[in-house]
């Protein structure tokens, strides 16, 4: 039973550019959340999708978009990259809405911005 | 806003000895979580506590939650090589869904 799997696991771009992270969640889970880890600090918030639909957002600015599909798996987009995106960015996946539900995080994806 | 404190950022001791981190914040959390994080991976959870009071014990690991859940501890006994990684606490509060907040991690690093 293969947990969260985050692609690529490290990628590098620079100033401005744009980038797509993608998630495929553990299997039976159907809510995809996304955390971003900057060096030497604790996951912060991005998102969260649940029916394909954006049900959270953390204070983070337009420049990060998301999409989930049909299939649950789930994308993260970043737009006109800056510096400070450099981060590990992590996906969660749990199953359903309820809160007791335990999330199971990938590895997550290492971006480096030049 | 950091809703909540970790501490110590670091921590380096020896073998055997033992530890406590602290999570503290103003906020009520319906439920907190501890995890460890390893290089290169992601956070990889250890224990729920949900009750204000509650403690779980995980070998030598004991969690505690404040009695007014706005507070937590992970209570380390003689603490090993293998224990050595990111300990991470995060909240999740009430109308929130399933947002968790985190506090800023303890690097814990024994040697042996």
């Amino acid at each position: 039973d293969a947990g969260v799997t985050q692609s690529p696991t490290h990628l590098i771009k620079t100033r401005g550019q744009q980038v797509t992270l993608r998630c495929s969640p553990k299997s039976g889970h159907d809510t995809v959340s996304w955390y971003q880890q900057a060096l030497g600090q604790g996951p912060q918030f991005i998102f969260q999708y649940y029916e394909e639909e954006e049900r959270q957002r953390g204070n983070f600015p337009d420049r990060f978009s998301g999409h989930q599909f049909p299939n649950y798996s789930s994308e993260l987009n970043v737009n006109a990259l800056l510096l400070g995106d450099s981060a590990l960015y992590l996906c969660a996946s749990r199953r359903g809405q309820g809160i007791d539900q335990p999330q199971h995080f990938g590895d997550g994806t290492r971006l480096s911005i030049l | 806003t950091q809703l909540l404190e970790q501490s110590p950022q670091f921590l380096s001791i020896q073998e055997g000895e033992n530890l406590t981190v602290y999570c503290n914040s103003s906020s009520v959390f319906s439920s907190l979580q501890w995890y460890r994080q390893e290089p290169g991976e992601g956070p990889v959870l250890l224990v729920t506590v949900v009750t204000g009071g509650e403690v779980k014990k995980l070998k030598r690991l004991t969690f505690q939650f404040g009695d007014a859940r706005k507070d937590s501890s992970l209570h380390i006994t003689a603490a090993q090589p293998g224990d050595t990684g990111l300990y991470l606490c995060a909240g999740l509060i009430y109308n929130q869904g399933g947002k968790l907040i985190f506090g800023q991690g303890t690097e814990l690093s024994v040697k042996p």
